[in-house]
């Protein structure tokens, strides 16, 4: 069965540390979403993907990079890690409206 | 500026009652408008649908509504039953937006029995 997978799926780091998310889906879809849920809030949308080599900023970009080299991955880069970037971070695909999140990584910045 | 508003954080309702969950928006580009549903330590589901050019869609217990006048729809849950209890997030999105959607802050249902 196609799914979408997130790791790792929970992070401990530093601030000021480089870290990667890793969101892998075999749904074969040509868009991908990066999102991050803090307590009491929906969904915000980091960065998205509709296809190789395209990238495009969301509403909570700062501090973040993600790049597309394949249609499989969407990997989220934190370029230096801040404690405000604590948070659960859900990956989607996409081939049309409705979205196939993945299972979140919860990463905790201290 | 919210455009996709939940503003009930949290609702509670017994077993076999009607569940009703409400989201408001304010961006008229909106054509496209989705429940996911979202139990803890998991990542969102999709849960049902509805394009703008309808003002009702059903699928089995689940129910959604659209005024758009009002710029208004609702989840309707019957009956309600304890496996229901999740946090339910509405979202919408315009048709240029490929799948692009803007979420509200969600709505914790608890079903008690």
């Amino acid at each position: 069965d196609a799914e979408i997978t997130q790791s790792p799926r929970h992070k401990i780091t530093e601030t000021g540390r480089q870290v990667t998310l890793a969101c892998h889906q075999t749904w074969n879809h040509n868009n991908m979403f990066w999102y991050r849920q803090d307590l009491g809030h929906g969904l915000r949308l980091i960065h998205y993907s509709y296809g190789v080599q395209d990238t495009n900023k969301g509403e909570v970009s700062d501090g973040y990079s993600v790049s597309r080299s394949n249609t499989e991955d969407l990997p989220l880069t934190l370029e230096s890690a801040a404690s405000s970037q604590t948070s659960v971070y859900f990956c989607a695909s996409s081939d049309g409206e409705t979205q196939y999140f993945g299972p979140g990584t919860r990463l905790l910045v201290l | 500026d919210q455009q996709v508003k939940q503003n009930s954080p949290s609702l509670s309702v017994q077993e076999g009652r009607i569940s009703i969950l409400n989201c408001d928006y304010t961006n008229s580009m909106f054509d496209y408008f989705l429940w996911y549903k979202k139990y803890p330590a998991e990542g969102p589901t999709f849960l049902i649908s509805i394009s703008s050019i309808k003002d009702k869609n059903e699928d089995g217990r689940f129910t959604v509504f659209l005024n758009k006048s009002a710029k208004h729809l609702s989840l309707h849950i019957v009956p309600s039953q304890p496996g229901d209890s999740a946090v339910y997030f509405c979202a919408a999105s315009a048709n240029t937006n490929a799948g692009k959607s803007t979420f509200g802050d969600g709505t914790t249902l608890t079903v008690k029995p």
